[in-house]
C-alpha cells in the first residue's frame, strides 16, 4: 500500500545511549527516503536522507540504513543529547509526493 | 533562519470568515506544497504546485482554495471553515526535477483556530 509503517511510536533513552527508529514500506518503486525532526511547536526539518542506490549514509551522530530488498530503513542516533528530544518522521518519495510515517516521539533522559 | 516564510503565524477565525494564508520562498524552487498537521500526527498533504500549476489535489474540500501567483508565492484561501479544520498549516518547497525525490523545506506554519 501507500503507507509507511514507523516504530516505535515513543522512545525514551538515557543521555549518551543510542536510539534507533525503524520504518517499513511496500511500494518497491520508492527510491528516496528522508527523515525529518520536528521539535515542539516548530517546523519539520530534514536531518538526513538516502537514495536507493546506497545502503547507508552518515552525518556526524546520525546515520540512516536502507535495505531495499526487505523494504525497510532505519535512523540511528548515537551519543544522544537532550537537544535530540523531538518527534522524528520517516518518509518515502512516491508518485510526485512524499509520504510520511506516523512519527516517533524521542525523549532523552538526563 | 527559515527559508520558507509563512504569514500569519497564528490565525483565529469564525466559520463565516474569509481569510488567506501566505507562503513565500526565494530559493528558486519550482515546487510548492500545502500540508495540514494535527497534533501528534504527521503532515498531511493537501496540494502540490509544480511550475505554478496545480499538479496534486488530495481531495481537499473546496472551502480550501490554493493559488500560486508566481514561482515564489503560494496562497491558501479559506472560506466557511469548520472547527475540525483547526490545525497547523505548513507550506513547503522543493526543486522540481522530480517531486518525489527532492528534500522539502518547510516553513514555520500558520496555527489556525476555527471558532
Amino acid at each position: 500500500g501507500e503507507n509507511v509503517e514507523q516504530h516505535p511510536s515513543t522512545l525514551s533513552v538515557q543521555e549518551g545511549d543510542s536510539a534507533v527508529i525503524k520504518c517499513t514500506y511496500s511500494d518497491s518503486a520508492s527510491n528516496y527516503f528522508p527523515w525529518y525532526k520536528q521539535e515542539l511547536g516548530k517546523r519539520p526539518q530534514l536531518i538526513i536522507d538516502i537514495r536507493s542506490n546506497v545502503g547507508e549514509k552518515k552525518d556526524q551522530r546520525i546515520a540512516v540504513t536502507l535495505n531495499k530488498t526487505a523494504k525497510h530503513f532505519s535512523l540511528h542516533i548515537t551519543e544522544t543529547q537532550p537537544e535530540d528530544s523531538a518527534v522524528y518522521f520517516c518518509a518515502r518519495g512516491s508518485a510526485s509526493k512524499i509520504i510520511f510515517g506516523s512519527g516517533t516521539r524521542l525523549s532523552i533522559r538526563p | 533562519d527559515t527559508e520558507v516564510t509563512q504569514t500569519p503565524k497564528h490565525l483565529v477565525m469564525g466559520m463565516t470568515n474569509k481569510k488567506s494564508l501566505k507562503c513565500e520562498q526565494h530559493m528558486g524552487h519550482r515546487a510548492m506544497y500545502w500540508y495540514k498537521q494535527k497534533a501528534k500526527k504527521p503532515p498531511e498533504l493537501m496540494f502540490v504546485y509544480s511550475y505554478e500549476k496545480l499538479s496534486i489535489n488530495e481531495s481537499v474540500p473546496s472551502r480550501f482554495s490554493p493559488e500560486c501567483p508566481n514561482s515564489s508565492l503560494l496562497n491558501l484561501h479559506l472560506h466557511a471553515l469548520q472547527p475540525e479544520d483547526s490545525a497547523l498549516y505548513l507550506c513547503a518547497s522543493s526543486q522540481s526535477d522530480s517531486l518525489s525525490n527532492q528534500p522539502q523545506h518547510f516553513g514555520d506554519g500558520t496555527r489556525l483556530s476555527i471558532l
